[in-house]
């Protein structure tokens, strides 16, 4: 079955850039069916949509974050990445990847474990 | 775009049924049928329940049923059991590529 899983430092400098990687195992990333989609959730609080990517390389951001994300794909390691700029302790969350489903990959199946990333000096 | 809007908390005994709704905007869950909803057990990993509105993954028990009216989205658990106690959260399409998620219900199982 498909699996997703993060990886990349637990710990983070305010001011410099967070970033993570998300390896794909069960399914490739070249699938056209899907969207590749990266989440968060701070500590004791809500989830948050950050964006996805399509396989060809089109990316699609939260409107909140896009001036900060940077999302890409390596078709070749079947893995997405996630890159966040210039972090502050309100980035500190368990980042999570997942595929997107159905049209507009308007749902999430299945996700990854998460990864916690905490910003701080 | 603001969060959409659930209440903090649900409960019921087991075998009683527990609706959570899911307010939007004409922006989100008013336009589109792409409501889905996530269930989070404590330190996991969110899990789809439901997805465009209504429909069930496989594997899904049929005691979860989802309902969409006007910018109110609503997951019915019934007979309940001790395992649906978590976090749910609801999630819509608030453009053709762009996602809100609800600001999140604790359902506790009395």
């Amino acid at each position: 079955q498909v699996q997703l899983q993060e990886s990349g430092p637990g710990l983070v400098k305010p001011s410099q850039t967070l970033s993570l990687t998300c390896t794909v195992s069960g399914d490739s990333i070249s699938n056209g069916d899907f969207y590749w989609s990266w989440i968060r959730q701070p500590p004791g609080k809500g989830l948050e949509w950050i964006g996805y990517i399509y396989y060809s390389g089109a990316t699609y951001y939260s409107p909140s974050l896009k001036s900060r994300i940077s999302i890409s794909v390596d078709t070749s390691k079947n893995q997405l990445s996630l890159k966040l700029s210039s972090v502050t302790a309100a980035d500190t969350a368990v980042y999570y990847c997942a595929r997107a489903a159905g049209t507009w990959g308007n749902y999430l199946s299945p996700w990854g474990q998460g990864t916690l990333v905490t910003v701080s000096s | 775009q603001s969060a959409l809007t659930q209440p903090p908390s649900a409960s019921g005994s087991p075998g009683q049924s527990v609706t959570i709704s899911c307010t939007g905007t004409s922006s989100d869950v008013g336009a589109y049928n792409y409501v889905s909803w996530y269930q989070q057990q404590s330190g996991k990993a969110p899990k789809v329940m439901i997805y465009e509105v209504s429909k069930r993954p496989s594997g899904v028990p049929d005691r979860f049923s989802g309902s969409k009216s006007g910018y109110t989205a609503s997951l019915t658990v019934s007979g309940l059991q001790a395992e649906d106690e978590a976090d749910y959260y609801c999630s819509s399409n608030a453009g053709s590529n762009n996602y809100v998620f609800g600001t999140g219900t604790k359902v506790t199982v009395l």
